[in-house]
């Protein structure tokens, strides 16, 4: 397809499990970003990409939050040690660059919940 | 660091009545802005954006928005909306030319009523 894909589209997960949240952005896309919704709290910037390095993780809530990206495309999320409060819905955007002005395309997000 | 607020979290509008939403940005140097649009049920997409030029920025559906310097804002309006605009809009600035996250704010849930 031509867009950002993401999967699974819905995960359930007890508490204490770990979680791989995965993004594929569109082809030729350099950069990449994951964000988190929650209920009245807008997009909550995580990390981003450039290429597979990680300029700013300054968003990354906790250690238990990390990311990588391969080959420069697939990015995978992980959660380590769920709770609750990690319950959301995870979106991720991709950009032809990481220039400030560029348009971000998001997929369909990952919605979490954590029993 | 730049911040965006939207000063309404709801906005409810007659169908073919003209809106407003409401976005004012803080920043200390120059910014570029957008408005995002998340349709029920799907991902967002890219309503308009400014980054330089003419200050009336006109988008898809027949939004448009006028940046503001003196104020800070960047408000969203339409002068007639429709059944099919019901949906969340979300503000958000970047830092101009730079390599840089976008700062959204927490969007405005826009209810048409019939």
């Amino acid at each position: 397809g031509a867009g950002v894909s993401q999967s699974p589209s819905n995960k359930v997960t007890e508490k204490g499990k770990d979680v791989e949240l995965r993004c594929d952005p569109i082809s030729g896309h350099t950069a990449l970003y994951w964000y988190r919704q929650s209920l009245g709290q807008g997009l909550e910037f995580l990390i981003y990409f450039q290429g597979n390095s990680a300029p700013d993780k300054s968003g990354l809530p906790s250690d238990r939050f990390s990311a990588e990206r391969t080959g420069g495309s697939v990015s995978t999320l992980t959660i380590q040690r769920t709770q609750q409060e990690d319950s959301a819905v995870y979106l991720c955007a991709s950009s032809f660059g990481a220039g400030a002005g560029e348009t971000q395309y998001f997929g369909p997000g990952t919605r979490l919940l954590v029993l | 660091a730049q911040s965006v607020t939207q000063l309404d979290s709801q906005v409810p509008v007659f169908e073919e009545a003209p809106v407003e939403l409401r976005c004012n940005y803080s920043s200390s140097v120059s910014v570029y802005l957008f408005w995002y649009v998340q349709y029920p049920n799907q991902g967002l997409q890219l309503l308009l954006k400014y980054l330089s030029g003419s200050t009336l920025v006109k988008g898809i559906n027949g939004f448009e928005a006028e940046f503001n310097k003196s104020q800070t804002s960047f408000h969203l309006r339409k002068p007639s909306v429709h059944i099919s605009d019901t949906a969340e809009y979300f503000c958000a600035v970047s830092r101009w030319n730079r390599d840089d996250k976008i700062i959204f704010g927490k969007g405005t849930r826009l209810h048409i009523l019939p």
